[in-house]
């Protein structure tokens, strides 16, 4: 069955550090690999997305995910987080064939100063 | 372009209560989907459609129902709201539906729908 899991329901990072989110994937073909970032009160916005080729992908706002076959990984990586960077991000799968995404549960990110 | 529209922004609803949440797009996208979004759980797919007149059920169609008489709305009924559908509601589209690819989904902002 298809699925998707991020581990770290909420992460506290300081202004300026490095981040790393995690994303777990469990597909039964090739998958198809996006990550979308949800501010406070609004939609889902697209980040990057992994289709094929180059394993490391980079997004808007500084981010970038790099895809690990072999460990069914996509994890979101920013080397210097910024205070308008929190915010709920979620990693999504699918789809190859049929039409389902498959979401997971997210991680809320916050910032200190 | 306005993207993906959703109205209303806000809605609290009795048990009992029927509505409809709107949802259009003028990208001209033939993939359409709704989803629920609730603490702990991410997104689940209640419906989608791959293009006009043709809709499928996703992980969680019960207590909704959908049309899609044109490529541009797809709304989402409510036949007798129930507690257990407080949540916020998603709209989101992409291209590629009958005519197959593969695309990121655009979402719209939202309906925070309460049922007391």
């Amino acid at each position: 069955a298809q699925s998707v899991t991020q581990p770290d329901i909420h992460i506290t990072v300081s202004e300026g550090a490095s981040l790393e989110l995690r994303c777990n994937y469990s597909y039964g073909a090739t998958p198809y690999l996006f990550w979308y970032v949800q501010s406070p009160g609004q939609g889902l916005q697209l980040l990057l997305k992994y289709f094929s080729g180059d394993t490391l992908v980079q997004g808007i706002k500084g981010f970038e995910a790099e895809f690990k076959r072999s460990q069914s990984s996509f994890n979101l990586r920013k080397p210097s987080v910024h205070w308008s960077d929190a915010a709920e991000y979620f990693c999504a799968v699918g789809p190859n064939t049929g039409n389902q995404f498959y979401f997971g549960t997210g991680t809320s990110l916050t910032v200190i100063p | 372009n306005a993207g993906v529209t959703q109205t209303p922004k806000f809605q609290v609803l009795k048990t009992g209560q029927s509505m409809t949440l709107q949802c259009a797009q003028d990208m001209n996208h033939e993939y359409m989907s709704w989803y629920r979004q609730d603490p702990g759980m991410g997104l689940r797919l209640i419906h989608y459609s791959v293009g006009a007149g043709i809709t499928d059920q996703g992980e969680v169609p019960n207590g909704y129902n959908v049309s899609r008489s044109t490529t541009e709305d797809f709304p989402l009924r409510l036949l007798s709201a129930a507690p257990s559908q407080t949540s916020v509601y998603f709209c989101a589209s992409r291209p590629g539906g009958m005519s197959g690819g593969v695309y990121e989904q655009y979402f719209g902002p939202g309906t925070r729908l309460t049922v007391t």
